[in-house]
């Protein structure tokens, strides 16, 4: 049984660009939350997707939006790149009801 | 806001030993409470979850402690091996599922 993937693995971009991360979840499960990590610091909630709506969203600006597909894969975009945009982006799924969130092993992003 | 402390962003403890790490919180109060275990460039691992009415939950080694009086969860890793060093987040959720908030985490090493 796969876990949680999350492609690509690492990433490099320049301010002002934009980039798309994917995520596919582990199997059978149907919520993806997406989580930003910088170094040192602990995963910070940016938004859930289930059943292809955005469900919960965490205090990060509009320029990161998402969608989740009909398979339950989910993107998450990030517009007009900053340089503090540089992270690590973890995908997490879960199935409803229960509280146990499964994590991939994250998209390195750097922005120069 | 809520605040969520990890007792110190290090731990250096001798192989053998109990490992104690602590989680405090402030202005929250979480309807459950989950530890992670997280190795360098790679996703957090689900370890154990305790829920408000509970004191305390054991797996294996493994021991965790919920005060909502004190606001602060004890972890506690008995026996504790070289494979244990990794770094150790406390996360806290409320109704909403999914919707973590986590700390900072502390760095565990267990020397031989």
């Amino acid at each position: 049984d796969a876990g949680v993937t999350q492609s690509p693995t690492h990433l490099i971009k320049t301010r002002g660009q934009q980039v798309t991360l994917r995520c596919s979840p582990k199997s059978g499960h149907d919520t993806v939350s997406w989580y930003q990590q910088a170094l040192g610091q602990g995963p910070q909630f940016i938004f859930q997707y289930y059943e292809e709506e955005e469900r919960q969203r965490g205090n990060f600006p509009d320029r990161f939006s998402g969608h989740q597909f009909p398979n339950y894969s989910s993107e998450l975009n990030v517009n007009a790149l900053l340089l503090g945009d540089s992270a690590l982006y973890l995908c997490a799924s879960s199935l409803p009801g229960t509280e146990t969130q499964y994590f991939g092993p994250g998209t390195r992003l750097l922005v120069l | 806001s809520q605040k969520i402390e990890q007792n110190s962003e290090a731990l250096n403890i001798q192989e053998g030993k109990t490992a104690t790490l602590t989680c405090n919180y402030t202005n929250y109060s979480p309807a459950y409470l989950q530890w992670y275990r997280q190795d360098p460039g790679r996703g957090p691992v689900f370890l154990l979850l305790i829920r408000e009415n509970e004191k305390e939950k054991r797996k294996e080694r493994l021991k965790v402690t919920f005060d909502t009086t004190l606001k602060q969860s004890l972890f506690h890793i008995t026996a504790s091996q070289p494979a244990d060093s990794a770094t150790y987040l406390c996360a806290l959720e409320g109704t909403n599922a999914g919707k973590s908030t986590f700390g900072d985490g502390t760095t565990l090493t267990v020397k031989p």
